[in-house]
């Protein structure tokens, strides 16, 4: 059974930084891409960051590039976004996901963490 | 950035009826539409893939269709548990978006 549990979350002040993790098992990690997928209180999902299998590409939100990094460890099973320079319009809850399809992903999300409450706030 | 539209924003229909939810894009995005369900304090679950393929184990209930810039999602015969919000996702173009939602409530 495919498991994402997500830790990390909790409560930073504006321009403070946030490391979120999501474990990941009951599949072959390293064959899927795994992306982030925030949704600020009562509102939709806004996609945040994608990481390709090998870890060696990333894509951003505007709104994200250059603050969050996404991060993976293969040989752990793990999955990281880096939080820096956090803004109050970051609060959310983050979800990991984890892409459909092996190898040459599609950018569809089958499998999803409990989700992790950001709260940016002095 | 590939806007995602959608309506009704909320749809109040009753168990047994047919729902209908449209998602139209800001320009044609061919058939690289998904479709989620989201249940209040869960994460989201992948419904349909490629505006018309059903993910796995997702009862033959639940249909898409479309291309280009127009699509449906359409669950025959409402089931009391179906009862959430829907979202449209695009892959064709980066940055990927989500639709503002549907809230499906029961009349």
């Amino acid at each position: 059974e495919v498991q994402l549990l997500q830790s990390g979350g909790g409560l930073v002040q504006p321009g403070g930084s946030l490391r979120l993790s999501c474990a990941a098992s009951g599949f072959s990690f390293s064959s899927y891409a795994m992306t982030w997928v925030r949704q600020a209180p009562g509102k939709g999902l806004q996609w945040v960051s994608i990481i390709n299998d090998s870890g060696r590409r990333a894509y951003y939100e505007d709104s994200v590039k250059g603050r969050f990094t996404i991060s993976r460890d293969n040989s752990n099973n793990m999955l990281y976004l880096q939080m820096n320079s956090v803004r109050v319009e970051d609060t959310a809850v983050y979800f990991c996901a984890k892409d459909i399809t092996a190898a040459s992903p599609d950018y569809y999300f089958d499998s999803w963490g409990q989700g992790t409450l950001v709260t940016v706030s002095s | 950035e590939i806007v995602l539209t959608q309506s009704p924003a909320t749809l109040s229909l009753s168990p047994g009826e047919r729902a209908t939810f449209s998602c139209r894009a800001s320009q044609s995005i061919s058939s690289s539409l998904g479709w989620y369900q989201q249940k209040p304090g869960q994460a989201p679950r992948l419904l349909i893939y490629d505006a018309s393929s059903r993910a796995t184990g997702v009862p033959a209930r639940f249909s898409g269709s479309g291309f280009g810039r127009d699509f449906t999602l359409t669950i025959t015969s409402l089931e009391p548990e179906d009862f959430a919000v829907y979202y449209c996702q695009q892959r064709s173009t980066w940055p990927l978006t989500f639709g503002g939602g549907t809230k499906m409530e029961i009349k």
